[in-house]
């Protein structure tokens, strides 16, 4: 059974970094065509990619917020952080994390076909 | 930035058939664009619906296909049930990023 699971604050104030957790289980960050990934929505608003880190540890970053972000894993615990530097009022969303999977075999790629349940981060002074 | 466009709102009767469809910026969307769908009701978390252009995972209703259509990536469901109204998003792989489409608000009327 897969699951993930998001978690970090409950508030962030303005320029303040967001560090968000990943934690999952039923499949491994180290085997060959995995990642994980995190997507955010703000309230009322669409779904919106922010970055995704891969087995071999590439790391990929959506191009607008690529300067403020960092991924990274821990393997050994079945963990990805989410970092966000200088965090905004317009930060505030649902965070989500999900997991990649590549088969390289078939030539096909299943973005983020299991979801953690989220995690809503609201930035306020 | 590319951008990732969808209808942002359909309506179909019970029973209907409708097709949703997602286009991209840079130009013809094309099966190396790995097209995802994903249905997203009120309150709840996003399901994966389609991967790779065509590709069903083994929760999607068999009345949910993916297909190409016209240069965009689309998604057609065939006798659409009330539970059906969503929002639906695509989610296309662009040179190396990401980008999800504005989604569609559907509803079953």
């Amino acid at each position: 059974q897969i699951t993930l699971k998001e978690s970090g604050p409950t508030l962030v104030k303005p320029t303040q970094t967001l560090t968000l957790t990943c934690s999952f289980s039923g499949f491994s960050l180290s085997t060959r065509g995995v990642g994980v990934g995190w997507i955010r929505q703000p309230p009322g608003k669409p779904l919106e990619w922010l970055a995704l880190i891969f087995w071999d540890d590439d790391k990929r970053y959506s191009p607008s917020l690529r300067n403020r972000l960092t991924i990274t894993k821990d393997t050994s615990k079945n963990q990805v952080v989410l970092t966000m530097t200088n965090m905004v009022p317009v930060d505030t969303a649902t965070y989500y994390c999900g997991r990649h999977s590549i088969n390289i075999i078939a030539q096909t790629a299943a973005s983020f076909d299991y979801w953690g349940p989220g995690t809503l981060v609201p930035v306020s002074s | 930035q590319t951008v990732v466009t969808q209808e942002p709102s359909l309506t179909v009767s019970p029973g209907g058939t409708v097709t949703l469809t997602c286009a991209s910026s840079t130009g013809a969307v094309t099966s190396g664009y790995f097209p995802n769908w994903f249905q997203q009701k009120p309150g709840q978390v996003p399901r994966a619906l389609i991967y790779s252009t065509t590709n069903k995972h083994s929760w999607t209703p068999a009345r949910f296909s993916g297909s190409l259509l016209g240069g965009k990536a689309a998604l057609t469901l065939s006798g659409v049930q009330p539970e059906d109204e969503a929002d639906y998003y695509c989610l296309l792989y662009l040179g190396g990023d990401w980008v999800f489409g504005g989604g569609t608000k559907l509803t079953v009327l």
